[in-house]
């Protein structure tokens, strides 16, 4: 059965560095998701991509944040300058045509 | 303000069947519901997805009123396995901005 997959499972970083979360969606997918998970709250939306744009994004999307589809299987998202508080589970979840999201396993990052 | 709310937790023994209800005031008017498992460390597991009335699969059942302005996961059953937190997604329209946000999560505990 086709999956969401995403690397790494875990990144650590220093604040102020750059990361980049990969995702590669599951093939036949148009539209493509990010979302965060602060340890133990609920799963929050950041941003969605269709047709290689931004199609809607949260509050929490603010200009340290940026999405890309370099390839035809990669979706990534890059934080700039880390903060302590990005330290969180961030999901990649992509869908066809109809509503469903698939979500990949996470990427854990861990902001010291 | 648009919020999606759950019931926090919820107990239950195997065989039971578990109902778990979220609120959703302002869905948008053409989106899906949708809930989802998720298990610790783990990306969300779609369930079941539906619009309106009565939707079944395998695994649970949904049940949505003709207003739409919440849903209830049914699940028959239940084992051990089926310990996780539950979540609804919806997409809400607010104003002129469109967000998909998640339910703050329903954590089921299932006893022998």
């Amino acid at each position: 059965e086709p999956e969401v997959t995403q690397t790494p499972s875990h990144q650590v970083t220093q604040m102020g560095q750059e990361v980049i979360l990969r995702c590669v969606p599951i093939s036949n997918h148009l539209y493509f998701y990010w979302y965060r998970q602060i340890l133990g709250q609920k799963v929050e939306f950041l941003v969605s991509f269709y047709n290689n744009e931004i199609s809607e994004k949260s509050e929490i999307f603010d200009d340290q944040f940026s999405v890309e589809r370099p390839d035809g299987s990669n979706f990534t998202l890059k934080i700039r300058s880390t903060k302590l508080e990005d330290s969180a589970m961030y999901f990649c979840a992509s869908r066809e045509t109809r509503d469903t999201q698939y979500f990949g396993p996470g990427t854990r990052l861990t902001v010291l | 303000l648009a919020k999606t709310t759950q019931p926090i937790s919820m107990d239950s023994y195997e065989g039971q069947e578990v109902n778990i209800t979220c609120s959703h005031n302002n869905i948008a008017t053409n989106d899906y519901i949708t809930w989802y498992q998720q298990f610790p460390s783990q990306g969300p597991r779609f369930i079941i997805q539906g619009y309106k009335t009565k939707v079944t699969n395998e695994v649970a059942s949904l049940f949505i009123p003709a207003d739409r302005k919440s849903s209830t996961l049914s699940l028959p059953r239940v084992s051990l396995s089926d310990t996780a937190v539950y979540y609804c997604l919806v997409g809400v329209r607010m104003d002129s901005s469109y967000k998909l946000i998640f339910g703050s999560g329903t954590r089921l505990l299932v006893r022998p």
